[in-house]
């Protein structure tokens, strides 16, 4: 079955350092992944997607993501994190092709960037 | 201007009545759908209409209907309310749901549900 696995609730990092927000997957079809960002008592936005091709992809805000596709991880990285970052993420994956055709969401992790 | 609006962005009301949730994109996307996220920020989708034919419609009571006037606009109509479906509802919508599945959804703010 098509899922998506973020095991933080929670990550903290201090500002300037490298953050690393963890996403696996598991789908029975070809993955198209997502990440997004949720503010405070905000929609979701868009960050990046991976659909072929190179494996690290980059997205808004300095944000980039590596595919794995042997580990089945999709991890969202920074090299320098600011306070601003702070906030909800939320790893996505469409099974496209799969036994499910729709765009399934992990449970998302809290980033708090410490100044 | 906004992509994907929703009204209203507040909604308190009685268990037992009827409300109403309206969405509209002007972003000219032929695909919306309705997400549900619950006090534990868990995001589920409910429906997606594509160019206004039903496409996605999960295992949600009955009491919910989604509705899709035009392309441009999904309204989710609530009968008989009740304290579980306190929750952020939020709309979105994307471009060739069928032929480009890797398209991003765009969001709208949402519309935080409280039923008393």
């Amino acid at each position: 079955a098509q899922s998506v696995a973020q095991p933080e609730d929670q990550v903290n990092v201090a500002e300037g350092n490298p953050l690393t927000v963890k996403c696996t997957y598991s789908v029975s079809g070809n993955p198209y992944l997502f990440w997004y960002v949720q503010y405070p008592n905000r929609g979701l936005q868009f960050l990046l997607k991976y659909i072929t091709g190179d494996n690290l992809v980059k997205g808004s805000y300095g944000f980039e993501a590596e595919f794995n596709k042997s580990q089945t991880s999709f991890h969202l990285k920074k090299p320098s994190a600011l306070v601003s970052d702070s906030a909800l993420y939320f790893c996505a994956v469409r099974d496209y092709g799969g036994a499910t055709n729709k765009l399934i969401f992990g449970t998302g992790t809290l980033l708090a960037v410490q100044p | 201007d906004t992509a994907v609006s929703q009204t209203p962005k507040y909604l308190v009301t009685q268990m037992g009545n009827d409300k109403s949730i309206k969405c509209e994109q002007n972003l000219g996307h032929d695909t919306m759908y309705w997400y549900k996220q619950d006090s534990k920020k868990f995001l589920k989708i409910m429906f997606s209409y594509n160019n206004k034919e039903l496409i996605i419609n999960e295992t949600v009571p009955n009491r919910f209907s989604p509705k899709s006037p035009d392309k441009a606009h999904l309204n989710l109509h609530i009968n008989s309310l009740e304290l579980g479906d306190s929750a952020v509802y939020f709309c979105a919508s994307s471009q060739d749901w069928g032929r480009r599945p890797y398209n991003e959804q765009f969001f709208g703010p949402g519309t935080r549900l409280t039923v008393l």
